[in-house]
């Protein structure tokens, strides 16, 4: 069965500085590949997405991740973080044949001025 | 087009008590999915529809919950003889298309609350 593993439950960076949530999957099959963000109050809304093509795959508000199949990751990273990018960040897998999307646990982000 | 919207918003309601969610998809999506989401946890899925039909329901969905969506375009998610651990977000999202990997949409949830 298909599953994710977000690895911390809660990151805190600074203004300006890296942002890295770490994803690793697990699936017998090529996985799709999701994030997406939730922010108080309001519906889950998808960052990126992998779906076979580039490996490096870009997506709103700055955000990118990379597929690395040897290392079974999909890390989300943003170069410089934002005081509106604290949020709650859920990576999650399917695949061609599976319409259950599995979540992971969720990593809350905060950034501090 | 206003988004995938839920009702109501927040539910409480006594144990052994029925209760009924309503999900009004985005017009044009032909997909539309339930999911639960509790504390600290991803959202875990329990069905969904392809137009009218249900096509898959996870086992997590109990003999009391029962889901349908008539002529393909809202849904409602009924849950009998509530029990405190049926406490958590449900959550909607519709997609279109038939791809696995469509980008769903999701409502703002309906949180249900058993004393």
């Amino acid at each position: 069965a298909q599953s994710v593993t977000q690895l911390g439950s809660h990151v805190s960076v600074s203004e300006g500085a890296l942002v890295l949530l770490r994803c690793n999957y697990s699936s017998s099959v090529p996985p799709y590949l999701f994030w997406y963000v939730q922010y108080p109050n309001q519906g889950l809304q998808l960052l990126l997405k992998y779906t076979s093509a580039a490996t490096l795959v870009k997506g709103i508000n700055g955000f990118e991740a990379e597929f690395k199949k040897s290392e079974t990751s999909f890390h989300l990273t943003k170069p410089s973080a934002h005081m509106s990018d604290a949020a709650e960040y859920f990576c999650a897998v399917s695949d061609p044949w599976n319409n259950d999307m599995r979540f992971g646990a969720g990593t809350r982000l905060t950034v501090k001025p | 087009d206003t988004g995938v919207s839920q009702d109501p918003r927040h539910k409480i309601t006594k144990r052994g008590q029925n209760v009924t969610f309503r999900c009004d998809p985005i017009s044009e999506h032909n997909r539309l999915y339930w999911y639960r989401q509790t504390l600290g946890q991803g959202p875990e899925f329990l069905t969904y529809f392809q137009n009218e039909a249900q096509l898959e329901k996870s086992r997590l969905l109990s003999d009391r919950f029962s889901a349908e969506r008539p002529k393909g375009s809202f849904s409602t998610l009924e849950i009998q003889r509530t029990e405190q651990g049926d406490s958590a977000m449900y959550l909607c999202a519709s997609s279109f298309g038939t791809n696995t990997n469509s980008e769903q949409y999701f409502g703002p949830g309906t949180r249900l609350t058993v004393t």
